[in-house]
């Protein structure tokens, strides 16, 4: 099992241009969440979608920010008219237990606003 | 609002020492608590942990203390390595189905 797949693992933007980042979530989870990671809020949910429905996406920023899996082999963060302020680690996770809600995480996406 | 807190941001203790955690949540309804290990460039890796029904769990040289009264919770490592050395988070979810929220992470260093 390859865990889950982060691509790409980092990425530079210029202000004002579109971000999209990639999971694959381990095969055979029904979860998958996207967390962001700084070193002052640590880490922050941003959204969760369970058997490819969008479930709870209250952590996501208004306007700029989605997330889409159309499939249950994979799922998109995409930011549009990226700002310096969105420069973090992209965490996804994926969960096959319910009941504990076990998260697996990857190894994250770096993404960079200049 | 940061809604499970860990009161410190980093933490440095000699090899063989016991490193004590610690972490607090806000909201009664959390009953499942884990925690995470994260080394550098990689991804934070469940360690252990607790459901509230539980004041104690223990695997190996990690131990969570649990207070439900005080809503409070630590980690112990016992015998603490310099492979320990690494990013701690807290956790903390409600019910099934729900997410979970991490607190900022405690730093490790453990000094050889």
């Amino acid at each position: 099992n390859a865990g889950v797949i982060q691509t790409p693992r980092h990425k530079v933007t210029g202000k004002g241009q579109e971000a999209t980042l990639w999971c694959e979530p381990i095969s055979g989870h029904s979860a998958v969440f996207w967390y962001r990671q700084t070193i002052v809020q640590g880490l922050e949910f941003l959204t969760y979608f369970r058997n490819q429905a969008p479930i709870d996406d209250s952590g996501m920023p208004k306007e700029r920010f989605s997330a889409q899996m159309p499939n249950q082999s994979h799922s998109t963060l995409k930011i549009q008219s990226t700002q310096p302020q969105d420069s973090a680690v992209y965490l996804c996770a994926s969960s096959s237990d319910r009941n504990t809600g076990q998260l697996y995480f990857g190894e994250g996406s770096k993404l960079t606003v200049l | 609002q940061q809604q499970v807190r860990q009161s410190s941001q980093s933490l440095t203790v000699w090899e063989g020492e016991t490193a004590i955690l610690n972490c607090s949540y806000e909201n009664s309804a959390f009953d499942y608590f884990p925690w995470y290990q994260q080394f550098p460039g990689e991804g934070p890796a469940l360690l252990i942990a607790i459901r509230s029904v539980s004041d104690k769990k223990e695997d190996g040289r990690f131990t969570i203390f649990f207070n439900k009264r005080e809503k409070n919770l630590s980690l112990h490592i016992k015998d603490s390595q310099p492979g320990d050395s690494a990013t701690y988070f807290c956790a903390a979810r409600g019910n099934s189905g729900t997410y979970q929220r991490f607190g900022t992470g405690t730093k490790l260093q453990v000094v050889p």
